[in-house]
């Protein structure tokens, strides 16, 4: 069964940085295209960033670019952000995402984690 | 940036009926358009992909249509655990830029 489990949530100022990880399970991780996602409390979702099964390709959404970076380690079967410069507008639930459902193009995101909370406030 | 628009904002919908939620793409997105079912508390779930595919184990009660700009989303009879937020999500460009509509309410009315 596939499992995500993300981590590293928390309070942070503004400013700040913070590292989120999302540990995988229940299939073969080094094959699969990742993704973060976000949710703002009340609000609805944004995509934020991808990383290629190689870790060679990533892309951000332009809120974060600059600012997040995607990575991941293939052995230990983990995807991380890491976020640095945090706003208070990048407080929202992170999920880490991945293809599924029956559907084959990145994008449609069929397994999710259960998210983790980043709060940034003074 | 391709904006997602969504109607109505709310829909409420007795038990047993149908419900119809709406999708808008600012540009074409071909047919690279999905629909999550989202509830208090928890992740988001995929119940509709290439604008009308069901993913797997969802019931033939949801369907999906359209293409280019405008989508549909039907839930033919509301059962009682569908009442919940409905988002659109566009993943037609690559690089990705993937873009999700302000979501829609489906309450009991």
């Amino acid at each position: 069964e596939v499992e995500l489990v993300e981590s590293g949530g928390g309070f942070v100022q503004p400013g700040g940085s913070l590292r989120l990880s999302c540990a995988a399970s229940g299939f073969t991780f080094s094959t699969y295209e990742m993704n973060w996602v976000r949710q703002a409390p009340g609000k609805g979702l944004e995509w934020v960033s991808y990383i290629s099964p190689s870790g060679n390709s990533m892309y951000y959404a332009d809120s974060v670019k600059g600012r997040f970076t995607i990575s991941r380690d293939n052995a230990k079967r983990s995807l991380y952000l890491q976020m640095n410069s945090l706003r208070a507008e990048d407080t929202a639930v992170y999920y880490c995402a991945r293809i599924g459902g029956g559907c084959s193009y990145n994008g449609c995101y069929g397994y999710w984690g259960q998210g983790t909370l980043v709060t940034v406030s003074p | 940036e391709i904006v997602m628009t969504q109607s109505p904002v709310t829909l409420s919908v007795s038990p047993g009926e149908r419900a119809t939620l709406s999708c808008r793409a600012s540009q074409s997105v071909s047919s690279n358009l999905a629909w999550y079912q989202q509830k208090p508390g928890q992740a988001p779930r995929l119940l509709i992909y290439g604008a009308s595919t069901r993913a797997t184990g969802v019931p033939a009660r949801f369907s999906g249509s359209g293409s280019e700009t405008e989508f549909t989303l039907t839930i033919s009879s509301l059962q009682s655990e569908d009442f919940a937020i409905y988002y659109c999500q566009q993943y037609n460009n690559w690089p990705p830029d993937d873009t999700f509509g302000p979501g829609t309410k489906v309450d009991v009315k």
